[in-house]
């Protein structure tokens, strides 16, 4: 069975790091490239980053460039998100997912994890 | 203001028939396919539709998606009250160079 799971969600002050993880089990995670989507509380989805499956090349929303550094460790099957410089508008459910399109990057992503929830304040 | 608009909520009773709307450009849904995901409540978004009208394997073919242009329609047949939940619309931005979604619809069966 493919899954997902995040983790590393908590409350940090404004200015504050993070790091998320999201470990991955049932399928050849160095296969596929994989992406971050976060949901603020009562809002919408919303692209954050992707990277390519050997962790070569990555890709970010506006927003969080240059705070924001996707990685992975295909040898633990984890996919990573490092988040610095947190802003009270960061807070949200952080979403991996995994690119399943033949000619990544695509928006055809399947499946999901289960979030992990970032709060951002003071 | 997401890229991708859909309206923000939309009813039915069971049995009945829903479409869900999506607008966009041609530099998206204009160029590019259309994803269409499910978020039941408290849970995380699950795939509905892949490339404008295919659904996976265990998606009722009650769900059906189109694309016509620069926009795009989900269509629930015989309404059932687990059907109840935010359905969102995505799609490929060549501009953005990367995913955008719209804002998310979410459905109320009565």
């Amino acid at each position: 069975e493919v899954q997902l799971v995040e983790s590393g969600g908590v409350l940090v002050q404004p200015g504050g790091s993070l790091r998320l993880s999201c470990a991955v089990s049932g399928f050849t995670f160095s296969s596929y490239w994989m992406h971050w989507v976060r949901q603020a509380p009562g809002k919408g989805l919303v692209w954050v980053s992707r990277i390519n499956n050997d962790g070569s090349s990555t890709s970010y929303t506006d927003s969080v460039k240059g705070r924001f550094t996707i990685s992975r460790d295909n040898s633990k099957n984890t996919l990573y998100l490092h988040m610095n410089s947190l802003r009270a508008e960061d807070t949200a459910v952080y979403y991996c997912t995994r690119d399943v399109g033949p000619i990544p990057p695509t928006t055809w992503f399947d499946p999901w994890g289960q979030g992990t929830l970032v709060t951002v304040s003071s | 203001q997401s890229v991708l608009t859909q309206p923000p909520s939309a009813s039915g009773t069971p049995g009945q028939r829903v479409t869900i709307s999506c607008s966009g450009s041609s530099s998206n849904i204009g160029s590019n396919y259309v994803y269409w995901y499910q978020q039941l409540p408290g849970t995380a978004p699950k795939l509905l539709i892949f490339r404008n009208n295919q659904r996976p394997s265990g998606v009722p073919d009650r769900f059906s998606g189109s694309k016509s242009g620069t926009s795009a329609s989900l269509a629930i047949s015989g309404l059932r009250s687990e059907d109840g939940a935010d359905y969102y619309c995505a799609a490929w931005d060549d501009s953005l160079s990367g995913p955008v979604f719209g804002g998310g619809t979410k459905l109320t069966v009565l």
